[in-house]
Order: structure tokens, then C-alpha cells, then sequence
């Protein structure tokens, strides 16, 4: 069936280091991928997202690119701080999922002084 | 403007009662989704709703929920009977139209414990 797959499910860095997330979905057809951040007891926070026809896109120090054949995208943050600490979800609009959004599993991340 | 709002924020519930949420959209949005969070767990789809129409309501469980968004007011996702494995948080996002690539903007959830 239609699903999104997202690794690691716990990261951990140092402060400064970067923090790479990925995820894989099933859909070819899926053509628009956003990156939630939740910090705990909040709300989900569209932190940045991606339509299909460009390969990646940045937010000062958050990126994320995709590869449309390889059916995956990613998360990168550089330069990381302690406030980036926070569970991240990925998603995919899955037209065969019937036009909703379809997350991943999330990714707890640690960002150590 | 607003965001998407939702209450209660908190709601405790004894086995057996029913639960009412609420959500109303962001101005302009016609499209509600509500999702189930347990926690330490990610976001799970229950349903999709437009003015006076379900959509997709198929990560709904069959029984004792139900889901309507009127004409006027707002959108409501309604337990009946509830169980202690109904406790989790249950937000709901709206985006502006139905089309594949819009954003859906969370609202700050209800979080139901039922004792």
C-alpha cells in the first residue's frame, strides 16, 4: 500500500554539526513533500517543503532536496542548535492515498551542547 | 489572522462518555483534515472534509466516531463511548482548496485522556 518510510527514528549531534533525515515513498505519482517540526506538547510546524518540479530548496539552514526517480527526499539542517531539538515528520502527498497526506514515522532529534 | 483553532485543548472523559472536538479553519480554508497522535507516535490520518461533505473518511474507525463539517460553524469530530484507548492527541489542519500540493496548517490539537 501507499506509505512513507523515514530514518532514523532518534538522531543525535552536536551543536554546530549537521542533522540529515530521510525518508522514501511509494507513489510516483506523489508530487508534493513538506517537513513538519513538533516540538513536545505543540503543534506540527511546516518548517519547509518541496513540489516535484524542483530538486531542492533551502530556508537559511534548512534544506531539503528529492530525487523524483529514486522516490525519496531529505531533510538537512546545518549548523544545528539546541532549539532545533524537536521531532521532525516527513510527508507525501499520495494520489492513490486519495489526496491526503501520508507521514512518516518522525525522527526524534537531539541536539547536544 | 488566525490560525487554525481548536477546544478544548484538554478534555478527560470517564469510559463511556462521549467526546466533542472542535476545529475551525483558517479564513479562507474549505478543507478540514483531523488526524489521531498517540503518544510518542506520528500522525495518523482519520479523515478529510469539505463544507457539508466527507470526503475520505477512511483512518476513521468504523464505530462510535463520526465526523461533520457544517455550512456554518465549525468542523466537529465527535467519540461516542468512549474507551482508555481513545486517549491521544487529535488535531486538525485545514488547507485553502482540494489540490495535491497544498499546505495544511495544524491547529494546536485537543488532547483527550479518558480515565
Amino acid at each position: 500500500g501507499e506509505n512513507v518510510e523515514q530514518h532514523p527514528s532518534t538522531l543525535s549531534v552536536q551543536e554546530g554539526d549537521s542533522a540529515v533525515i530521510k525518508c522514501t515513498y511509494s507513489d510516483s505519482a506523489s508530487n508534493y513533500f513538506p517537513w513538519y517540526k513538533q516540538e513536545l506538547g505543540k503543534r506540527p510546524q511546516l518548517i519547509i517543503d518541496i513540489r516535484s518540479n524542483v530538486g531542492e530548496k533551502k530556508d537559511q539552514r534548512i534544506a531539503v532536496t528529492l530525487n523524483k526517480t529514486a522516490k525519496h527526499f531529505s531533510l538537512h539542517i546545518t549548523e544545528t542548535q539546541p532549539e532545533d531539538s524537536a521531532v521532525y515528520f516527513c510527508a507525501a502527498y499520495l494520489p492513490g492515498g486519495g489526496n491526503k497526506l501520508t507521514f512518516g514515522t518522525g525522527t526524534q532529534l537531539k541536539v547536544e551542547l | 489572522n488566525a490560525g487554525v483553532m481548536q477546544n478544548p485543548r484538554h478534555l478527560v472523559r470517564r469510559r463511556g462518555q462521549e467526546a466533542r472536538l472542535r476545529c475551525s479553519p483558517m479564513k479562507g480554508h474549505s478543507h478540514v483534515y483531523w488526524y489521531r497522535q498517540l503518544p510518542e507516535e506520528g500522525l495518523k490520518f482519520m479523515v478529510y472534509l469539505q463544507k457539508e461533505n466527507i470526503i475520505d473518511e477512511s483512518g476513521m474507525p468504523k464505530e462510535r466516531f463520526s465526523a461533520e463539517f457544517p455550512k456554518e460553524g465549525p468542523s466537529i469530530l465527535r467519540i461516542q463511548q468512549v474507551v482508555r484507548g481513545d486517549s491521544a492527541a487529535y488535531f486538525c489542519a485545514s488547507s485553502p482548496r482540494l489540490a495535491n500540493t497544498d499546505t495544511q496548517y495544524f491547529g494546536p490539537g485537543t488532547r483527550l485522556t479518558v480515565l
